[in-house]
């Protein structure tokens, strides 16, 4: 079974530009999570979609990511302007989807590395 | 060896010993625990995982004790192999609330040969 694919694997750009990640979760899962780990640190969400909706994008800086699902598949994440601070490993994952209550495992990709100069 | 999670966060150890990392947990209400691994440059890998009415749980060469009483976790890795180098994260989460489980900060386990 294939498992989840990001790209790019790493990407270099410099503040206020634009940059975008994708990811491809494993076939069938229908929860799809965004988390941003920076070095040192654990990974923090910042979006959970369900199929192709929103579940919790309640620490998503929204005045400059955004990400969207649109299929329900395929995910992309998007930071415009970059800053600094965003310099990070941006880690997709999904999980089956299981009633409230279930414990789920979260499949996770290899991640992007992004520096922002 | 032995870490104390958040406040040494490497751990050092040599092939063939047994390692011990050890994670506080903030939230009283927390009743799943997971712990994962994280190699360098992959996404963290899920290892073993315990509900708050075990107090133990093993694996293959890991076993996962859990202390409510303290807000306590650790993760026992038996005969620890250079392969078993890796930053390691205990995660925690309310099975009823959240679905989404919150990370600690992380312990580095060295394994030498």
């Amino acid at each position: 079974e294939a498992g989840v694919a990001q790209s790019p694997r790493y990407k270099i750009i410099e503040k206020r530009q634009s940059v975008a990640f994708w990811c491809n979760p494993i076939s069938g899962h229908a929860t799809l999570y965004w988390y941003q780990q920076i070095l040192g640190q654990g990974p923090k969400l910042l979006i959970q979609f369900q199929n192709n909706g929103v579940v919790d994008d309640s620490q998503l800086p929204k005045d400059r990511f955004s990400a969207e699902r649109l299929k329900g598949v395929d995910s992309t994440l998007k930071i415009q302007p970059a800053k600094l601070e965003d310099s990070a490993v941006y880690l997709c994952a999904s999980s089956l989807d299981l009633p409230q209550g279930s414990t789920d495992t979260q499949y996770f990709g290899p991640g992007t590395r992004l520096t922002v100069l | 060896g032995e870490s104390v999670g958040l406040h040494l966060p490497t751990l050092s150890v040599q092939e063939g010993d047994n390692s011990i990392i050890n994670c506080a947990y903030s939230n009283s209400a927390s009743d799943y625990f997971i712990w994962y691994k994280q190699e360098s440059g992959k996404g963290p890998q899920f290892i073993i995982d315990i509900r708050s009415n075990m107090d133990k749980r093993q694996g293959q060469r890991v076993t996962v004790l859990l202390n409510k009483t303290v807000k306590h976790l650790s993760l026992q890795i038996a005969a620890t192999q250079p392969g078993d180098s890796a930053v390691y994260f205990c995660a925690e989460k309310v099975v009823g609330g959240s679905y989404i489980p919150t990370f600690g900060r992380g312990t580095s386990l060295i394994v030498h040969p």
